[in-house]
């Protein structure tokens, strides 16, 4: 889990604007993955990638973007086109095994 | 795609009791199964898993039990302290070089000294 970082933790966005939350690991995991967590639900998957310079649509990916152009880093754009952003996102990478490690998280906050 | 029902969505028992949190899935192919703890306002952390190969996995105090014909998993805590208090979640995948992990909606667990 240390090795994961997220930034900001905290994020505040106007409406029409595009804001990008960043996903960093030192972990060499290939799989990384972008999850958004509502108060009293679970976690829904948006994004992941399983490789460098290659990604899948999760269950929700509509509004959001990503990009895989490093191992290490798979930033998550969440555009305009997202009516409903504020949420917890979390980050989450995979190695060789089955289990997936999170990031701390962000809160992204709708003003 | 795979569908995970959780039961209950909350759970309050005194300290020192057991707590069991019941999970259903629908994919057949689904193997894997792990259990996460998720503390207020931090990130799920894996506390156990299950692969479809076994039947019953224990860890101390937490423990596992699969029932593939029927397809559910439940989660199992005995001797209850407070920092067990949380929100449990389960997930179901078929494994592979992604999982693609989908997730039950959570149990608040609250002990009660």
């Amino acid at each position: 889990d240390g090795g994961i970082t997220q930034s900001p933790k905290y994020l505040f966005r106007k409406e029409g604007q595009n804001v990008t939350l960043s996903c960093e690991q030192n972990l060499n995991h290939d799989a990384m993955y972008w999850y958004r967590q509502d108060p009293g639900q679970g976690l829904r998957l948006i994004y992941y990638s399983q490789i460098v310079n290659d990604f899948q649509k999760g269950d929700i990916a509509e509004g959001y973007s990503v990009s895989r152009e490093k191992k290490e880093s798979f930033p998550l754009t969440v555009t305009s086109a997202q009516k409903n952003p504020t949420a917890f996102y979390l980050c989450a990478t995979q190695g060789v095994t089955d289990t997936q490690y999170f990031g701390p998280g962000t809160r992204l906050t709708v003003l | 795609g795979e569908n995970v029902e959780q039961h209950p969505s909350t759970l309050s028992v005194q300290e020192g009791d057991s707590a069991v949190i019941k999970c259903t899935y629908s994919d057949s192919a689904s193997n894997y199964f792990p259990w996460y703890k998720q503390e207020l306002g931090k990130r799920p952390q894996l506390i156990i898993d299950i692969r479809s190969n076994v039947g019953e996995k224990k860890d101390q105090r937490i423990a596992v039990t699969l029932n593939k014909t029927a397809k559910h998993f439940s989660l199992h805590i005995t001797e209850t302290q407070p920092e067990d208090s949380a929100v449990y979640f389960c997930a179901a995948t078929p494994t592979g070089t992604a999982s693609k992990l989908t997730f039950g909606t959570g149990t608040r667990l609250q002990v009660t000294l």
